[in-house]
C-alpha cells in the first residue's frame, strides 16, 4: 500500500515559469518529508526537506509547502530552468527506527526553453 | 564529500545467472539500503541493513539476498536472475540518529537480464 503518492507522472513547463509538483500522503504519523531530484543514469540527490512543525521551507529557487490537514505537500520551483529537467521524488520516513523512507512514484519535469 | 559507489554502471546478464551488485560507502554510515527503480513505481526497497551482518527485508525481497560483512560494503545478490529483474538498482546509506532521515545514493546500476 503506497503511503506517499505523486499522482502526476509528468510536468512540462516553460523556462522562467513556476513548476509545481504535488505529493499526497496517507499516514498522519509522518512528521518529516524530503524531496529528491534524479537525473537519468544518476542516483537521486537530496533537494529540500520540511518538518511537520513548519508549513513552508525555502531554499533558493525551491520552496516546499506542507498542508497537514490535507496530508498534502508541494514543491515549487521558481523560476524553472532547463537544468531542473529531472525526476522528482517525494519521500517520508516510515517511522520505524531503521531510517527507512517511503518514496512516491516520481514526477518527470521537463523545462522547455 | 560523501560518496556511495556501485561496482558497475551497466550490466547484462542471462536468465538463471547469479548476479552480484556491490555498494561501498565512505561515510561510516550504519544504515545501508538497496532499491530498485522502475517507471511509474518509484523507488521500492528490496533489503536494508542497520549494522554489520544484520539485514532486514524491505517491500520486495523475493528473488534477492544481501550480505554485509563490513560496515562500508553492502552487496545485493540475485540468486538466479530473471527477466523481471531487469531494472535500475540503487544503493543508499544513512547515519542513525536525528540526522538519519536523509539517504545518500550511489549512481545506480542498470541491469538487463536477457
Amino acid at each position: 500500500d503506497q503511503q506517499v503518492k505523486q499522482n502526476s507522472p509528468s510536468l512540462s513547463v516553460q523556462e522562467g515559469r513556476i513548476s509545481i509538483l504535488n505529493c499526497d500522503y496517507t499516514n498522519s504519523m509522518f512528521d518529516y518529508f524530503l524531496w529528491y531530484k534524479k537525473y537519468p543514469a544518476e542516483g537521486p540527490t537530496f533537494l529540500i526537506s520540511i518538518s511537520s512543525i513548519k508549513d513552508k521551507n525555502e531554499d533558493g529557487r525551491f520552496t516546499v509547502f506542507l498542508n497537514k490537514s490535507a496530508k498534502h505537500l508541494s514543491l515549487h520551483i521558481v523560476p524553472s530552468q532547463p537544468g531542473d529537467s529531472a525526476v522528482y521524488f517525494c519521500a517520508a520516513p516510515s517511522g520505524d527506527s531503521w531510517g527507512k523512507l517511503q518514496f512516491g512514484a516520481g514526477t518527470q519535469v521537463v523545462v522547455t526553453p | 564529500d560523501v560518496k556511495v559507489t556501485q561496482s558497475s554502471r551497466y550490466l547484462v546478464k542471462r536468465t538463471g545467472e547469479k548476479v552480484f551488485l556491490e555498494c561501498v560507502q565512505d561515510m561510516d554510515h550504519e544504515n545501508m539500503f538497496w532499491y530498485r527503480q522502475d517507471p511509474g513505481l518509484g523507488l521500492r526497497l528490496i533489503y536494508f541493513s542497520y549494522d554489520v551482518k544484520m539485514k532486514e527485508k524491505g517491500d520486495i525481497p523475493e528473488g534477492y539476498s544481501v550480505s554485509r560483512e563490513k560496515k562500508e560494503r553492502f552487496s545485493l545478490i540475485l540468486e538466479s536472475a530473471s527477466t523481471n529483474q531487469t531494472s535500475m538498482y540503487l544503493c543508499a546509506s544513512s547515519p542513525i540518529g536525528q540526522g538519519g532521515h536523509e539517504q545518500y545514493f550511489g549512481p545506480g546500476t542498470r541491469l538487463t537480464v536477457t
